[in-house]
């Protein structure tokens, strides 16, 4: 499976500012999802990012809070804006692999959020 | 869209017994269905996955069944150890062809194995 690193690893913020966060992998994927976890809860997806096209987001995200880039097949960022203590989670980008098993998705070590 | 209901939401087992944790799927073009185990402050781990051409599918103490009529699937372990205790979830999605879509995940079990 494909080595997929995430920055920061966590971060403190204050309300009303954003942080943006990075998802790296170390090979060429063309599929690549951000999920939100919230304490004790399960996984959420925030959106789909594919290169070379707009990212698509799933009910209730949207790109004034959530916007995300994927410049490269093996780089993508998801920003969040504006935060309120609300938004203080675990954010996982994901990956599908290239090739055969194309729905199989691997996570990243995830950026834990907290916003006092 | 799709929603997946997950049973139980706590499971407590004996070591050496085994585990069973069910879900359900709303959406019937869904055909990918993968487990994955979280540890405590660690990322999900794929487990074990099945596409909706199978009924069945095992690895050593895993095995996940799908019945596609029902909309069910379940995650067997057998002969649990004191480090399966984890948060199984279990997800579906639908790939058709152009890409995976994204995985929809149902609500976790947390699996405590009892010395």
């Amino acid at each position: 499976s494909a080595v997929i690193s995430q920055k920061p690893s966590r971060d403190i913020c204050q309300r009303g500012t954003s942080l943006t966060i990075q998802c790296q992998v170390d090979s060429q994927v063309t599929m690549m999802f951000w999920y939100r976890q919230q304490p004790g809860q399960s996984l959420t997806l925030i959106a789909t990012a594919n290169q070379g096209s707009e990212a698509t987001y799933e009910s209730g995200f949207v790109i004034d809070k959530f916007p995300i880039s994927r410049p490269n097949l093996t780089f993508s960022t998801l920003t969040v804006s504006n935060m309120s203590p609300e938004d203080s989670s675990i954010y996982l980008c994901s990956v599908g692999r290239d090739g055969a098993s194309t729905d199989t998705q691997y996570f990243g070590p995830g950026t834990r959020l907290t916003v006092l | 869209g799709e929603n997946v209901e997950q049973h139980p939401s706590t499971l407590s087992v004996q070591e050496g017994d085994s585990a069973v944790i069910k879900c359900t799927y709303s959406d019937s073009a869904s055909n990918y269905f993968p487990w994955y185990k979280q540890e405590l402050g660690k990322r999900p781990q794929l487990i074990i996955d099945i596409r909706s051409n199978v009924g069945e599918k095992k690895d050593q103490r895993i095995a996940v069944t799908l019945n596609k009529t029902a909309k069910h699937f379940s995650l067997h372990i057998t002969e649990t150890q004191p480090e399966d205790s984890a948060v199984y979830f279990c997800a579906a999605s639908m790939y058709s062809g152009g890409g995976a879509d994204g995985l929809t995940f149902g609500k976790g079990t947390h699996l405590i194995i009892q010395p």
